[in-house]
């Protein structure tokens, strides 16, 4: 029921680019991502709803495949501060107030 | 910037005894959560809370666990009978849309013994 993350886990050289995916078995209703920092709480970044409409940090970009119930985070142009761990959360078209994460994608910047 | 806070940032208790998590939502967010994370795994959803009455709730949130919103700015976690694999992070979150972007506090790290 969990959505699947893909990669586990990244390393980047500052600058360049990663794509992390998560995909579900489920219709969705949207797609939440966050990025957690070792100790810290989940920081939220960016959502992506049924329908197109999505909202979000401004640096941070992503899609939602409908058909495919796929949804991709793009980070671009990586900086040190991106490290950290990246999880989504998927809401279901019949549970539309529950959100279920994923097992999380590491992210590892290096300089 | 507006925040969600929790109380206590760590709490210790032996198996058996009942804890109180506590959580101040951002003040106009109407929906609520509680999750959790065990060390070095994911989060996990524990219950959704709106209109003073739970939404949601997974399969975790057994008849140990409860939630309430006592006054206006409050709200609780109440785990009757603790076990160790209660040992967790617990995280409340609110957002002023049901399933809009949520705002995670920093969490209680609960230690049971």
């Amino acid at each position: 029921q969990q959505p699947v993350q893909s990669p586990q886990a990244v390393i980047l050289r500052e600058g360049e680019d990663a794509v992390i995916n998560c995909s579900s078995s489920k219709a969705l209703y949207s797609v939440h991502w966050y990025r957690q920092k070792h100790g810290e709480a989940p920081v939220f970044l960016m959502i992506l709803l049924k329908g197109g409409e999505q909202k979000g940090h401004e640096k941070i970009s992503a899609s939602f495949n409908e058909k495919k119930q796929q949804s991709s985070l793009y980070l671009t142009a990586s900086q040190l501060s991106y490290s950290g761990t990246y999880f989504c959360g998927t809401a279901r078209m019949d549970s539309s107030y529950k959100l279920i994460f994923g097992s999380g994608t590491r992210l590892l910047v290096r300089p | 910037e507006p925040e969600v806070t929790q109380t206590p940032s760590h709490q210790v208790t032996q198996m058996g005894q009942e804890v109180i998590l506590r959580c101040v939502p951002i003040s106009n967010h109407l929906y609520f959560y509680w999750y959790r994370q065990i060390l070095g795994q994911k989060v996990e959803f524990l219950v959704s809370f709106y209109n003073n009455e739970i939404s949601e709730k997974s399969e975790i949130f057994d008849d140990q666990f409860s939630v309430e919103r006592p006054d206006g700015s409050n709200f609780t976690l109440k785990i009757r009978s603790t076990k160790l694999e209660d040992s967790a992070m617990y995280f409340c979150a609110s957002s002023d849309l049901g399933l809009g972007e949520q705002y995670f506090g920093p969490g209680t790290r609960l230690t049971v013994t």
